[in-house]
C-alpha cells in the first residue's frame, strides 16, 4: 500500500461549483497535513495545512481531516478557471524522522 | 535567502558526462528535500536531510546518484554517467524541521531543469 494515495484524476468541474479532492495515507501516527498546488511547468505551491480533525477554511478553500478514517480532502467553492492545476496532497511520515510524503497528485481541470 | 535557490536552472549535457545540482535552503530550514519530476509525471522522492545527514535515501534511483549537504546549508546532488532517462527538472525544498506545528511546511525552489543527449 502506498503511503499517500490520490486519484489521478482528471477531475473536470465548471466554473463555479465546488471541486473536491481526496486523499488516503496509511501511517496511523501522522500529526502533519497538506494541500500544495503546482501548475504545469511550476513548482508546487503551498495552499494549506492541517493538524487537527475538522474542517480547515482559508478564502475559497476547505480542508478537512478525519484521522480514524485516515483521509483529508480539499473543497474548492466557486471553481475558477484559474485553479485548473495538480493537487498533491502530502502527510508527515514519523518514520525516517518525520519526512513529508506527496501523494502522485490529483489534476483538476475548471471549464468556463 | 528569502527563498530556495537552486542552480542551474538550466543544464544540457551530453551522456555519460557528470552533473552537479545546488541547492541553497532558506535560512534556518533544517529539512531539506530532493525531488524528481518528469514532463506530465508526479514528485519522486530522492533524498531527506535532516541537517546534515540524510535519514533516508530510499528514492535515489541507482548509485550514480549521490548527494551530500554540509554545514546544515546547501546541498548538492550529483549525478555521474548521466543517462537520457535521468532527463526531468530536479526540485529541492526545505522546511524547518522537526515536530512542532509547521515545521514541516515545505518551500521549494524553482528547479534545474537537466537534458542529457
Amino acid at each position: 500500500q502506498k503511503e499517500v494515495e490520490q486519484n489521478s484524476g482528471p477531475l473536470s468541474v465548471p466554473e463555479g461549483a465546488i471541486a473536491s479532492l481526496n486523499c488516503t495515507y496509511s501511517d496511523r501516527g501522522s500529526q502533519s497535513f497538506f494541500w500544495y498546488r503546482q501548475y504545469s511547468g511550476k513548482s508546487p505551491e503551498l495552499i494549506m495545512f492541517i493538524y487537527s480533525n475538522g474542517d480547515k477554511e482559508d478564502g475559497r478553500f476547505t480542508a478537512q481531516l478525519n484521522k480514524a478514517s485516515q483521509y483529508v480532502s480539499l473543497l474548492i467553492r466557486d471553481s475558477q478557471p484559474s485553479d485548473s492545476a495538480t493537487y498533491l496532497c502530502a502527510v508527515n511520515i514519523q518514520e525516517y524522522g518525520n519526512k513529508l510524503v506527496f501523494g502522485a497528485g490529483t489534476i483538476l481541470r475548471v471549464k468556463s | 535567502g528569502a527563498g530556495v535557490s537552486q542552480s542551474p536552472s538550466n543544464k544540457v549535457t551530453e551522456k555519460g558526462k557528470d552533473v552537479e545540482l545546488r541547492c541553497d535552503p532558506i535560512s534556518g530550514h533544517t529539512a531539506l528535500y530532493w525531488y524528481r519530476q518528469s514532463l506530465g509525471q508526479g514528485l519522486e522522492f530522492l533524498i531527506y536531510f535532516q541537517g546534515n545527514s540524510a535519514p533516508d535515501k530510499s528514492g535515489l534511483p541507482s548509485d550514480r546518484f549521490s548527494a551530500e549537504r554540509t554545514g546544515g546549508s546547501v546541498s548538492t546532488l550529483t549525478i555521474q554517467r548521466t543517462q537520457q532517462e535521468d532527463s526531468a527538472v530536479y526540485l529541492c525544498a526545505s522546511s524547518l524541521g522537526g515536530y512542532s506545528a509547521g515545521a514541516n511546511v515545505l518551500t521549494f525552489g524553482a528547479g534545474s531543469r537537466l537534458t542529457v543527449l
